[in-house]
């Protein structure tokens, strides 16, 4: 079957440096994306890789490792708003997405 | 720009009910969708079209059908709603092209008693 793993809470303070991380088992990879889910509102795309390495875009950055099926979300410098839920996603070789179940970031002053 | 746009936005029904919501979009996108999502499970989706006039199964289809008429509007329908349908549904559409980064609706929350 088809898994994708996130860790279900973490906690941070504000100003420093987290690191979420996604490990997925998929029939197949076509890249992998990262949403913002703030509570009670839509997911807002955050990042997109689909070759080894990272990808920065400003505070937020996004590392994969295609042989390891392993990915990571690093945000730093956080701030208040930055708490809500992160989502990773995969799309297979159906061009499908897969989902994780989210992971909810709190951000502690 | 409205993006895409869900209505209702909230529902209660009761079982064996049946409602349709609407979902518009005004990016010209070709691919639209329809997730739903519950506690603890990440997003599922339910039904998705490639395209005007065609539709096809998700991961969770039963309980549910949807037209695609016009390529700016996807309708999601239950014919006979379950409490297990009670869920937030999501919206989602992309441009054919593009890497496949989604644009959501803001949801519609239903519940079934």
């Amino acid at each position: 079957g088809q898994n994708i793993d996130q860790p279900t809470e973490m906690t941070a303070t504000e100003g420093a440096i987290v690191q979420i991380n996604c490990t997925y088992q998929t029939s197949g990879f076509n890249g992998l994306f990262w949403y913002q889910q703030h509570a009670g509102e839509a997911p807002t795309f955050l990042s997109y890789n689909v070759l080894d390495g990272l990808e920065e875009k400003g505070r937020f950055s996004s590392f994969l490792s295609r042989s390891k099926g392993y990915s990571y979300l690093l945000l730093k410098e956080l701030q208040m708003k930055d708490s809500a839920s992160y989502l990773c996603a995969v799309r297979d070789s159906n061009y499908q997405l897969i989902w994780g179940a989210g992971t909810k970031l709190i951000i502690k002053p | 720009n409205a993006g895409v746009t869900q209505t209702p936005k909230f529902r209660v029904l009761k079982t064996g009910q049946s409602m349709t919501l609407l979902c518009a979009q005004d990016m010209n996108h070709e691919y639209m969708y329809w997730y739903r999502q519950d506690p603890g499970m990440g997003l599922r989706l339910i039904h998705y079209s490639v395209g005007e006039g065609t539709t096809a199964k998700g991961e969770v289809p039963d309980g549910y059908n949807v037209s695609r008429l016009k390529k700016q509007n996807f309708l999601l329908g239950l014919e006979s709603a379950a409490p297990s349908q009670t869920s937030v549904y999501f919206c989602a559409s992309t441009h054919r092209d593009d890497t496949g980064e989604l644009f959501f609706g803001e949801g519609s929350r239903l519940t079934v008693l």
